[in-house]
């Protein structure tokens, strides 16, 4: 079964400041998506970012990027010049093939504190 | 356009009793999911739905019963509800054609 790992339940980081949130995850499979999601404290869950594993190149959305390491089984994600606004819980999460499995995996999360 | 919305905000039930948690969705999605979320827990899939009159169990269906009788919206009931299921729902939705899902603001059932 596929496992996904957050090893901070915490991080703070300086506001402007560039900070890394890190996930890692089990698989068998060569093909899955993986996502991070932001909860702030309203508690929508609102997609950040996704890679597609067979995509060698990292996924960007402005100020979020990803580095992704597939061998390493790693999927973390850099948020630059950060802002108040990006204080929230982060969670990473894996996503079988569309076609195969329906479920989501999500990791149990880290809250990140921007500090003005 | 509304999104996912779930009803009710918040509930207080006592053990024993029942109650139905609404999903609706107006994107057209074909897929549907129910979660829960407890601290330190992430979310957990319960029950998902690939269409009209389909349903499927999740990560941990047991205590919970769901029905799509309609594409637009995903019902997820308690039948006697217990204090382990004090937690907070999300319900999501996504289209057919891609992998993201689409969140609903979630409910708060607390079970005393």
């Amino acid at each position: 079964a596929q496992t996904v790992t957050q090893s901070q339940p915490e991080m703070s980081v300086q506001e402007a400041e560039t900070v890394t949130l890190s996930c890692t995850y089990d698989t068998s499979e060569s093909d899955y998506y993986l996502f991070w999601y932001k909860q702030p404290p309203s508690r929508q869950m609102i997609l950040v970012i996704r890679q597609e594993a067979y995509k060698q190149q990292n996924a960007t959305e402005n100020r979020f990027s990803v580095n992704f390491q597939k061998a390493a089984k790693s999927f973390s994600l850099k948020i630059s010049d950060s802002q108040l606004g990006d204080a929230a819980m982060y969670f990473c999460a894996y996503r079988s093939p569309m076609n195969r499995d329906d479920k989501i995996i999500f990791g149990k999360g880290t809250r990140l504190h921007i500090l003005p | 356009n509304a999104g996912v919305t779930q009803t009710p905000k918040f509930r207080v039930l006592k053990t024993g009793q029942s109650m139905t948690l609404l999903c609706a969705q107006d994107m057209n999605h074909e897929y549907m999911y129910w979660y829960r979320q407890d601290p330190g827990m992430g979310l957990r899939l319960i029950h998902y739905s690939v269409g009209e009159g389909t349903t499927a169990k999740g990560e941990v269906p047991d205590g919970y019963n769901v029905s799509r009788l309609k594409k637009q919206n995903f019902l997820l009931g308690l039948e006697s509800a217990a204090p382990s299921q004090t937690s907070v729902y999300f319900c999501a939705s996504r289209w057919l054609g891609t992998d993201t899902q689409y969140f609903g603001p979630g409910t708060r059932l607390t079970v005393l």
